[in-house]
């Protein structure tokens, strides 16, 4: 069963860092890539950014560029996205998704989504 | 950076009837749009991907269609857990943008 579960929720202060990890099961990790993708209270979703579990090439949504790390360690199957300096409209839920190393296709699996609150 | 535009905001419609949502992108995106559920406090879920295709799973009554700037997804006939919000994302360029979402509400 394929599967991508995702660390639990954070309290973060203004100006913290905040690391989310997403552990995929039940396929061959760097046959894929991963999204980010987040949703603020109300509003619609957002692509953060993109990273290749084949090669580690990154692609990141000019909103996010400065702030923003993914990367992932094929030893646990495991991708992380690193979001710093983080304000009060950063509180949002994190998702990672899986998606085919092809051009098109989709997001076919997603994590449970990670609940980040930034509040003084 | 690609811009989509979805109508309507809102469809309210009832069981059993028709839903078509409309996704239209600022330039060409080809074929490269992915449709996606949303239900309140579940993940997304990929419907349709390359415009016309089902995702593994996703019932019949789905359908995607169009190219270029200009794409529709079809729900044949609503059944009440279809009650959500659909996004369309564009996978031609980088970013890979979301529109903005089209909540489609029972009537």
């Amino acid at each position: 069963q394929v599967l991508v579960v995702q660390s639990g929720a954070e309290v973060k202060k203004p100006g913290a860092s905040v690391k989310v990890s997403c552990k995929a099961s039940g396929y061959t990790f760097n046959s894929y890539a991963f999204s980010w993708v987040r949703q603020a209270p109300g509003q619609g979703l957002e692509w953060m950014g993109w990273i290749s579990a084949f090669n580690g090439n990154t692609n990141y949504a000019q909103n996010f560029q400065a702030r923003v790390t993914m990367t992932t360690d094929t030893s646990t199957s495991t991708a992380y996205m690193e979001l710093r300096s983080l304000r009060s409209d950063d509180t949002a839920v994190y998702y990672c998704a899986r998606e085919p190393l092809v051009f098109g296709s989709g997001m076919d699996v997603w994590g449970q989504g990670t609940t980040v609150t930034v509040s003084s | 950076e690609i811009v989509l535009t979805q109508s309507p905001a809102t469809l309210s419609l009832s069981p059993g009837e028709r839903a078509t949502l409309s996704c239209r992108a600022s330039q060409s995106v080809s074929s490269y749009l992915a449709w996606y559920q949303h239900r309140p406090g579940q993940a997304p879920r990929l419907l349709i991907y390359d415009a016309s295709n089902r995702a593994t799973g996703v019932p019949a009554r789905f359908s995607g269609g169009g190219s270029g700037t200009d794409f529709t997804l079809t729900v044949s006939s609503l059944e009440p857990e279809d009650f959500a919000v659909y996004y369309c994302q564009q996978r031609n360029n980088w970013p890979f943008t979301f529109g903005p979402g089209t909540k489609v509400d029972i009537k």
